[in-house]
């Protein structure tokens, strides 16, 4: 079985420019999430999507940050523009159902460096 | 709202030596535990959970927790560690209503020879 892919793996940009992040999760699972993990700490919830509808985005930064699942599938998180204190890695998660029980598998990450 | 605390952010250890990582939640309902490893480079890949029944759990690469609701605590351990497991380990909790995990900080476990 397919883990949960992300592209790319590495960005490098300026401040106050966009960047885009892919995430393809495991065939099937309805629930998928972003986290942002800043070095030194453990990931936090950024969105989290049942099917191709948002159950919480509470925690985004909505004035630069936004997310989309189309047709319930893959899902891309961008940012614009971006600042310094988005140098983050940014995890991608799925899950077969939305409980608390249901496992999350987690793809490799993309490391974002903002200079 | 829920919180963990991971009580050490670096634990050193010679290899064949035992370990204990410590984790503290707080929570106003009833929780999903678990304890995920994060290789450098690599997503994060779940060790054990505890969802209910037995208090003691038992997961890959030889680590067990042990789930403690009148401590609010799950601390993993593992009874001989080698190279290999050294890594950054995050616990984390969730709930019945479907949120997303929240997680600690992290704790660096760092084996040396």
């Amino acid at each position: 079985e397919a883990g949960v892919a992300q592209s790319p793996r590495y960005k490098i940009i300026e401040k106050r420019q966009s960047v885009a992040f892919w995430c393809n999760p495991i065939s099937g699972h309805a629930t998928l999430y972003w986290y942002q993990q800043i070095l030194g700490q453990g990931p936090k919830l950024l969105i989290q999507f049942q099917n191709n509808g948002v159950v919480d985005d509470s925690q985004l930064p909505k004035d630069r940050f936004s997310a989309e699942r189309l047709k319930g599938v893959d899902s891309t998180l961008k940012i614009q523009p971006a600042k310094l204190e988005d140098s983050a890695v940014y995890l991608c998660a799925s899950s077969l159902t939305r409980g608390g029980f249901s496992e999350q598998y987690f793809g490799p990450g993309t490391r974002l460096t903002v200079t | 709202a829920q919180s963990v605390t991971q009580l050490d952010s670096q634990v050193p250890v010679f290899e064949e030596a035992p370990v204990e990582l410590r984790c503290n939640y707080s929570s106003s309902v009833s929780v999903y535990l678990f304890w995920y490893v994060q290789y450098p480079n690599q997503g994060l890949q779940l060790l054990l959970k505890y969802l209910s029944g037995s208090t003691l759990v038992k997961g890959i690469n030889g680590f067990e927790a042990e789930f403690n609701k009148s401590q609010t605590s799950f601390h993993l351990r593992k009874p001989s560690v080698h190279i290999s497991d050294t890594a950054e380990y995050f616990c984390a909790v969730s709930d019945w209503r479907g949120t997303a995990l929240i997680f600690g900080k992290g704790t660096t476990l760092s084996v040396s020879s």
